[in-house]
């Protein structure tokens, strides 16, 4: 089973629709990222959480929420989908324990597309 | 602002053609730099960890070599299998999360 586990893989939605990504770990890591990558942009941070209690927004916020429901759950919301939201959306994971720096660790994404 | 840029954009080499690719960055204290690997429909994957000048990390064919203004992931005689994009990213001195560079697509053909 994968240690970082995103739901749905693909979703194709309209306009105006709201619309939840979940993201789930089982790696006991306290740190949860959430980003989204389009052709020729490269990964953009959009929020991330240090623990259940800490959100802090990323590169580009606007549009999105997220909610941390639990150390092992983040969920990043689309309350009212655009079509330039269209991208491939990842979750991610660190740890703060052991050595220091750890790196990110990657679900396979969820593929978003907007009409 | 951090910046890390990735180069060249993509890169297509004969199978046994050993070459590098470069991650030139700018940070006001580094951390640490990390190199990934992402295939076609997947999520990047963790390769390595640099932190100093001057550190060298190896796997396989894949060399990661570090000084104080960018990084090379040196191929050394690629096989199609090691076909993907490779993403560089950076952490600063803060407590700040990974800024990544867009990746260089590396084809390998037979």
């Amino acid at each position: 089973d994968a240690d970082v586990t995103q739901t749905p893989r693909n979703r194709i939605t309209k306009t105006g629709k709201r619309i939840m990504l979940e993201c789930s770990q089982t790696k006991g890591h306290d740190r949860m990222y959430w980003y989204r990558q389009d052709p020729g942009l490269g990964l953009r941070l959009i929020y991330y959480s240090f623990d259940v209690k800490d959100i802090n927004k990323g590169e580009i916020s606007d549009g999105y929420s997220v909610s941390r429901q639990a150390q092992a759950k983040f969920s990043l919301s689309l309350e009212s989908a655009i079509p330039n939201q269209t991208a491939l959306y990842f979750c991610a994971t660190s740890d703060t324990t052991g050595t220091p720096n750890q790196p990110q660790h990657f679900g396979d994404g969820t593929r978003l597309s907007i009409l | 602002e951090d910046q890390v840029t990735q180069s060249p954009e993509a890169l297509r080499l004969q199978e046994g053609e050993s070459s590098s690719l470069n991650c030139s960055y700018t940070v006001s204290g580094l951390r640490g730099l990390f190199w990934y690997r992402q295939d076609p429909g997947k999520g990047p994957e963790f390769l390595f960890t640099l932190y100093s000048a001057g550190e060298e990390k190896e796997k396989e064919r894949l060399k990661a070599t570090l000084t104080k203004k960018e990084s090379f992931l040196h191929i050394t005689a690629p096989k199609p299998e090691d076909s993907a994009t490779y993403l560089c990213a950076v952490r600063d001195s803060g407590n700040t999360p990974l800024v990544f560079g867009k990746g260089t697509r590396l084809s390998v053909i037979a």
